[in-house]
This record gives structure tokens, C-alpha cells and sequence, in this order.
């Protein structure tokens, strides 16, 4: 079945610093993929939709100045978690959206963000 | 508004049967989804529901009741692996696949 690999899976940085994060398809072309984050004991809630070759679709209170997402290509997006503080660390993870619309909604495997 | 209800915690004991309700109030629908959660892990996919009725999937089935706005999974000979928690979303009708999560459901299966 189709695969997306993200990382990294965790990542510790000092409050103020750029994290970047990766999803990348395998073996399909993504032009659609999905941003969630989950808080713990939460569950996910859709931060965004990123688009390829198009601008990304923030949902409601998400700052996209904050959060910057790049889908450059059809293997590859990317949220960029800019000036970082502790109030971002979470569990960051991306979901593709198939072409074949008979496939099952799945997720990339998670990045844990925490900021000191 | 966009509203998904699941119980935020169950126990049952290990061999038995449980049942994770969740019930829905969205703008739209076009289907929904069961997904299982470990801790510090991604979800995966456990069932998808269309239609209304029963889809059973070895130990897990999952039930839909579209004028309901209802869904429920079903857990068979629950096994100590099974504690987890468990997600029901509710995909949005013509949002190109877009899924609002209820708050999970956290399992803890007894010996």
C-alpha cells in the first residue's frame, strides 16, 4: 500500500528556533496533504491543507505567518514551525489525500515538537 | 458548528466485549472513520462506514447510522494490546477528504 514517510519523528529545540518538518510520499503523487496537531490527551485537529504548486488553506486560528507550509511537488510538503515556543511542543503529523478516492485516509508517522 | 462525542475513557477486561460509542452533528457527511491510536504513535486505519448497517473486520466491526448521526465500534475478545485509544472521524462531503476528529476514546483493557 501507498507509504508517506515523515520526519523527523521528534525533535527538542530552544524557544526562538525554526523546525521543519517533512512528509514524503514513496510511491504515490500527494497533491493534496493534510497538517494536523495533537496535543496530549487531545485529539487531532486539522491545522491545514497544503496544495501542489498552490498556497496552502489555514484553517481558523491557525497563523500562517507561524506555521508555514511549502508543497513544492508532488512527493514533498513540508510545515515549517517558525520562532517556536513551548506553547507549539505537540505531536505534529500529515495525512495525504489519495487519488483514488476508494483509498482509506491514512497518516504519516508523527513528529513529537518539544521547545525549552 | 462541527461536533463529534466519544466517551474519553473506558475499561474493560481482557476476553470480553466492549463498545466505543460516537455520536456526530457536522455540516455534511460522506463518511466515517475508526482509526486506533497508541500513545506517541500515529493513528491506523481500522474501519470506514458509507452506508448504514454492520461492517465486521475480524475481532472489530464497526455500525453507522446516517439519520442517526451514530456510529459505534465493536471490540471482540479484547486482548491486552488492545489498550489504545480510539478515534472516530467524520469526513466532510465535497472537502477533497478533509476528517474532523472527536476527542478519542483511551482504553485500558484488565487482565
Amino acid at each position: 500500500g501507498a507509504v508517506v514517510s515523515q520526519h523527523p519523528s521528534r525533535v527538542i529545540c530552544k524557544s526562538g528556533t525554526s523546525v521543519k518538518i517533512e512528509c514524503r510520499s514513496l510511491d504515490f503523487q500527494a497533491t493534496t496533504m493534510f497538517w494536523y496537531r495533537q496535543f496530549p490527551k487531545q485529539s487531532l485537529m486539522l491545522m491545514a491543507t497544503s496544495n501542489e504548486g498552490s498556497k496552502a488553506t489555514y484553517e481558523q486560528g491557525v497563523e500562517k505567518d507561524k506555521f508555514l507550509i511549502n508543497h513544492a511537488s508532488l512527493t514533498l510538503s513540508t510545515l515549517t514551525v517558525t520562532s517556536a515556543h513551548p506553547e507549539d511542543s505537540s505531536f505534529y503529523i500529515c495525512s495525504p489525500r489519495l487519488q483514488d478516492p476508494n483509498e482509506k485516509l491514512f497518516f504519516g508517522s508523527g513528529t513529537q515538537l518539544s521547545v525549552l | 458548528g462541527q461536533n463529534i462525542d466519544q466517551p474519553t475513557e473506558m475499561t474493560a477486561t481482557e476476553g470480553a466485549i466492549v463498545q466505543i460509542n460516537c455520536t456526530y452533528q457536522t455540516s455534511g457527511f460522506n463518511g466515517l472513520f475508526w482509526y486506533q491510536q497508541h500513545a506517541g504513535e500515529a493513528p491506523t486505519f481500522l474501519s470506514y462506514n458509507v452506508l448504514d448497517g454492520l461492517e465486521e473486520k475480524g475481532r472489530f466491526s464497526s455500525f453507522l447510522s446516517r439519520s442517526k448521526g451514530y456510529s459505534y465500534l465493536l471490540l471482540k475478545e479484547l486482548q491486552m494490546k488492545d489498550s489504545a485509544s480510539y478515534l472516530c472521524a467524520v469526513e466532510l462531503y465535497n472537502q477533497g477528504g478533509k476528517l474532523i476528529f472527536g476527542q478519542g476514546t483511551e482504553l485500558s483493557v484488565k487482565p
